[in-house]
């Protein structure tokens, strides 16, 4: 099945803690991105990758740091969270050239930082 | 940049009437434009897409959307919701030439269903 994995589904955790979220899509896709997901601010980006080892930084990046040394994978690191990182994360991916089809998201990662 | 608007924070709409949820947006050109369902505690889930020709797409769960580029608007409708309708609906917009900027996305608009 097509899909695009995350891992953890929840997460507590504790102010200054490095943290990874991971995620993996075993479409073949090229882009993949994180956005975040806040009450009435909607989905912002946070980072997004057009390749392997091509990253680039969206609207919300700070805080944050991503790598892509494989195609499938994009993981999400937070070196030292913070209380205002506590949200819902959701990884996306496409085919680069083919946004007109969309994205395939994850299904979430709601994070907790005390 | 692109930007777009749902006007709607809540709309509380009775089982099987009439649905239409307000998608405005701002781009130099024509972009691509969607809608997703988030159902709670779920992902997002594509109800439908416009790229290009026939102003009127139809999409899963049967929504449609209609594209009014004199209005920059894609609003979404349904002839008669239901129950398991009610969830968070967001619009968004891509620009047409594909590139790295990927999806921005409304604020959503919550939907609520009374019996």
């Amino acid at each position: 099945e097509a899909q695009v994995t995350q891992n953890p589904r929840y997460l507590i955790t504790v102010t200054g803690k490095k943290l990874t979220v991971t995620c993996s899509q075993n479409m073949n896709h090229e882009y993949m991105s994180w956005y975040r997901q806040d009450p009435g601010l909607g989905l912002r980006q946070i980072y997004y990758s057009m390749n392997v080892e091509v990253t680039d930084k969206g609207d919300v990046p700070e805080g944050y740091k991503v790598s892509r040394k494989e195609k499938r994978n994009f993981p999400l690191i937070l070196e030292s969270p913070s209380p205002n990182q506590t949200s819902l994360y959701f990884c996306a991916s496409s085919l680069v050239g083919r946004l007109a089809h969309g994205y395939t998201f994850g299904s979430g990662t709601r994070l907790t930082v005390v | 940049a692109q930007s777009v608007t749902q006007p709607d924070i809540h709309i509380t709409v009775s089982e099987g009437a009439s649905l239409e949820l307000r998608c405005n947006y701002s781009y130099g050109a024509t972009p691509y434009l969607f809608w997703y369902v988030q159902s709670p505690g779920q992902g997002l889930q594509l109800l439908l897409k416009y790229f290009s020709g026939d102003t009127l797409v139809q999409g899963i769960k049967g929504f449609e959307a209609e594209f009014k580029r004199s209005q920059s608007s894609f609003n979404l409708r349904k002839p008669s919701v239901h129950w398991s309708d009610a969830a968070e609906y967001f619009c968004a917009v891509a620009p047409s030439g594909g590139g790295a900027d990927g999806l921005t996305f409304g604020k959503g608009t919550h939907l609520i269903i009374q019996p």
